[in-house]
């Protein structure tokens, strides 16, 4: 069975690096999926923010492109998710998925994390 | 980017009861939606793919349907670990991936 985790912390003050790490179980990174990142602000709806492939294919929001940097670790089976200059905006639940990059499922989600919180603020 | 626009934002119903949840595309995005589950602390759960497809797991009283702009979700039979938000996920073009704004069912 298939689990991810995130990890990282929980506040990050304004303007800094938002940075999380998502461990993948029971599959292994380079097993030919993409790997996503997706938000939900509090009291808000979903935010796809990336996929990224262990090739180094990766597919950005264009609203969050020039902030993100997103990075495949096969060694430690993980991915992880970088987010520059943050403000109070990107104060949201954090989760990270799997993503078949071929078929009917293509860019759906499954399975996801349970999500971590992530709160900006001074 | 194709805006996903769900509807209604809250669906009142008691179990044992249908529930219908609609998705609307902005333009044609053929079969490619899914929907998903959310419940507070727990991990969002694939519920249907291209449309009508049912994830592993997925009871069958959840049903998908609709192609080109148009989609629903039916859950027939409500149980009680079935209230919840539903959301619906265009996968057909990107960038962006998009989502609708969420339906919750609620008793």
């Amino acid at each position: 069975q298939v689990q991810l985790q995130e990890s990282g912390p929980g506040l990050v003050k304004p303007s800094e690096t938002l940075f999380l790490t998502c461990d993948v179980s029971g599959d292994s990174i380079g097993n030919g999926f993409y790997w996503g990142w997706i938000r939900q602000p509090p009291g808000k709806g979903l935010e796809w923010i990336v996929n990224v492939h262990q090739n180094g294919n990766t597919y950005y929001s264009p609203s969050l492109k020039s902030r993100v940097t997103v990075s495949v670790d096969t060694s430690k089976n993980q991915f992880s998710l970088r987010l520059d200059s943050v403000t109070a905006a990107d104060t949201a639940v954090y989760y990270c998925a799997r993503a078949p990059s071929a078929g009917a499922g293509l860019f759906s989600f499954d399975p996801w994390s349970q999500g971590t919180l992530v709160t900006v603020s001074s | 980017e194709i805006v996903m626009t769900q509807s209604p934002a809250t669906l009142s119903v008691s179990p044992g009861e249908t529930a219908t949840l609609s998705c609307r595309a902005s333009e044609n995005i053929r079969i490619n939606l899914a929907w998903y589950q959310l419940k507070p602390g727990q991990a969002p759960r694939l519920l249907i793919y291209a449309a009508s497809t049912r994830a592993t797991g997925v009871p069958a009283r959840f049903s998908g349907s609709g192609s080109g702009t148009e989609f629903t979700l039916t859950i027939s039979s409500l149980q009680s670990e079935d209230f919840a938000v539903y959301y619906c996920q265009q996968h057909n073009k990107w960038p962006p991936l998009t989502f609708g704004g969420g339906t919750k069912v609620e008793i």
